[in-house]
C-alpha cells in the first residue's frame, strides 16, 4: 500500500510560469513533509520542508502547502526556469522526530521546463 | 565537497555472486540509510544504521544484509545477487537533533545479468 502518492508522473510547463507538484498521503500519523530534487543519474538533493504544526512554508522560489484535512501537499515554484526540470520526490516522516528519522517517499514526478 | 560517497558507482555482476556497495560520509552524522530506486517505486529503505553496530530493517530488506563498523562506513551487501536485485542504490545520512532531512549520496548502478 503506497502511503505516500504522487500521481502525475510528469509535468511540463513553459519557462516564467508556475510548477504545482502534488503529493497525497494516507497515514495521518505523519508530521513532517519534505520535497526532493533529483537530476539524472546524481542523488536526491533536499529541496524543501513543512511540518504538520504549518500549512505553507517558503524558500525563494519554492513554497510548500500543506492541508491536513485533505492530507494532500503541493509544492510551487515560481517562476520555473529550465534549471528547475528534474524528478521531484515528496517524503513524510512519522516517527516524531529523533530516532531513525525514517522517510516514506512517493514514486517522482518529473518536471520539464519548456524554454 | 562531497560529505557522502558511495562506491563503486557502477557495477555489473552475475546473478549468484556477492556483491558489496559501499558508503561513506564524513560529517560524523549518526543516522544512515540504504535505498534503492526503480521506476514506478520511488524511494525505497533497504535498510539503516542508527549507530555503530546499530542496524534494523527496511520495507525491503529480503536479500539484503549490512554493516556499519565505523560511524563513517556503511556496508550494503547482496549475498547471491539475482536479476531483481538490478536497481540503482542510493545512500544517505541524517544527523541527530530531531532533523528530518537526509542527504544522499551520489547513488551506484548495479546490474544483475
Amino acid at each position: 500500500d503506497q502511503q505516500v502518492k504522487q500521481n502525475s508522473p510528469s509535468l511540463s510547463v513553459q519557462e516564467g510560469r508556475i510548477s504545482i507538484l502534488n503529493c497525497d498521503y494516507t497515514n495521518s500519523m505523519f508530521d513532517y513533509f519534505l520535497w526532493y530534487k533529483k537530476y539524472p543519474a546524481e542523488g536526491p538533493t533536499f529541496l524543501i520542508s513543512i511540518s504538520s504544526i504549518k500549512d505553507k512554508n517558503e524558500d525563494g522560489r519554492f513554497t510548500v502547502f500543506l492541508n491536513k484535512s485533505a492530507k494532500h501537499l503541493s509544492l510551487h515554484i515560481v517562476p520555473s526556469q529550465p534549471g528547475d526540470s528534474a524528478v521531484y520526490f515528496c517524503a513524510a516522516s512519522g516517527t516524531g522526530g529523533g530516532a531513525t528519522n525514517k522517510l516514506i517517499f512517493g514514486t517522482g514526478t518529473l518536471l520539464a521546463v519548456q524554454p | 565537497d562531497a560529505g557522502i560517497t558511495q562506491s563503486p558507482r557502477h557495477k555489473v555482476t552475475e546473478t549468484g555472486t556477492p556483491v558489496t556497495l559501499r558508503c561513506h560520509q564524513t560529517e560524523n552524522h549518526r543516522y544512515m540509510y540504504w535505498y534503492r530506486q526503480d521506476p514506478g517505486h520511488g524511494l525505497r529503505l533497504i535498510h539503516y544504521s542508527y549507530g555503530v553496530k546499530d542496524t534494523d530493517k527496511g520495507e525491503v530488506s529480503d536479500g539484503y544484509s549490512v554493516s556499519r563498523s565505523k560511524t563513517e562506513d556503511f556496508l550494503l551487501t547482496l549475498e547471491s545477487a539475482t536479476s531483481s536485485q538490478t536497481s540503482v542504490y542510493f545512500c544517505a545520512m541524517a544527523g541527530t537533533g530531531g532533523a528530518y532531512e537526509q542527504y544522499f549520496g551520489p547513488g551506484t548502478r548495479l546490474t544483475v545479468t
